[in-house]
C-alpha cells in the first residue's frame, strides 16, 4: 500500500466556519507534512511532523492548526480563514526527516479548499 | 537563500519529438535533486532522485540528469500520457527541500 489519502476532495467553507483537512498513511513512514499550493505555483511547506512531534512550523497563521494524532493520521484545522486562503492543500509522507529520502515524498491527492 | 529556476515554464511538443527540460540550482551542499510529475488538480508524483554530478537515472521515456549547477529532465519520443507539469526539487544540508514552479508539458497527438 503506497497511498496517502485525503479527505474531503473538496472543501468549501464561509470565514466564521471551523472545519478539519484530514490525511492518512500506511506505509510505517515517520515523517508527515502538510504543504499549500496555489494555481501554477509550486507546492510550499506548511508542517512537518517527525514520529509525531512537530518539527517544522514555517510561520503559517495560527488559523491553522495542526494536528497528528498517531504515526498514520495527520489533521490541519482551520478556522477563522480568510479568502487568500483559498488553494490546494497536499499532505505528503517520507521514511523519515533528516535522511538523504526524505526528498521522496509521497503526496496525496490533495484537498481543493474554497473560503467564501 | 537556495534557488531552484525551470524552463522553460511551458513546452508543447508533438507526439515524438523529444525535448529535455532544465533545472538549474544554487544550493550549499547538495544533499539531493528530485524530480516530480504532477497531473492537473492531483498531487505530485514522485520520479528520481539524483544525488550526485554525472549520476543519470531512467523511466520509461524520462531520463534525469545531474551537474554541479543544474539537472536535466529529457522526455525521448513523449506521448500525450506524458502532458503533465514536471516539478524539480533541491535538498539544502538541513533536509529542506525547495521547489521550483515547474515546466508544465503539453504533448499533441
Amino acid at each position: 500500500d503506497t497511498e496517502v489519502t485525503q479527505t474531503p476532495k473538496h472543501l468549501v467553507m464561509g470565514m466564521t466556519n471551523k472545519k478539519s483537512l484530514k490525511c492518512e498513511q500506511h506505509m510505517g513512514h515517520r515523517a508527515m507534512y502538510w504543504y499549500k499550493q496555489k494555481a501554477k505555483k509550486p507546492p510550499e511547506l506548511m508542517f512537518v511532523y517527525s514520529y509525531e512531534k512537530l518539527s517544522i512550523n514555517e510561520s503559517v497563521p495560527s488559523r491553522f492548526s495542526p494536528e497528528c494524532p498517531n504515526s498514520s493520521l495527520l489533521n490541519l484545522h482551520l478556522h477563522a480563514l480568510q479568502p487568500e486562503d483559498s488553494a490546494l492543500y497536499l499532505c505528503a509522507s517520507s521514511q523519515d526527516r533528516d535522511s538523504a529520502n526524505t526528498g521522496e515524498l509521497f503526496f496525496g491527492e490533495g484537498s481543493r479548499l474554497t473560503v467564501l | 537563500e537556495d534557488q531552484v529556476t525551470q524552463s522553460p515554464e511551458a513546452l508543447r511538443l508533438q507526439e515524438g519529438e523529444s525535448s529535455s527540460l532544465n533545472c538549474s540550482y544554487t544550493v550549499s551542499g547538495l544533499r539531493g535533486l528530485f524530480w516530480y510529475r504532477q497531473d492537473p488538480g492531483k498531487g505530485p508524483e514522485f520520479l528520481f532522485t539524483l544525488y550526485s554530478a554525472g549520476e543519470e537515472k531512467e523511466k520509461e521515456r524520462l531520463k534525469a540528469t545531474l551537474t554541479k549547477k543544474e539537472s536535466f529532465l529529457h522526455i525521448t519520443a513523449p506521448k500525450p500520457e506524458d502532458s503533465a507539469t514536471y516539478l524539480c526539487a533541491v535538498q539544502a544540508p538541513d533536509y529542506k527541500l525547495s521547489f521550483g514552479a515547474g515546466t508544465t508539458v503539453t504533448v499533441r497527438a
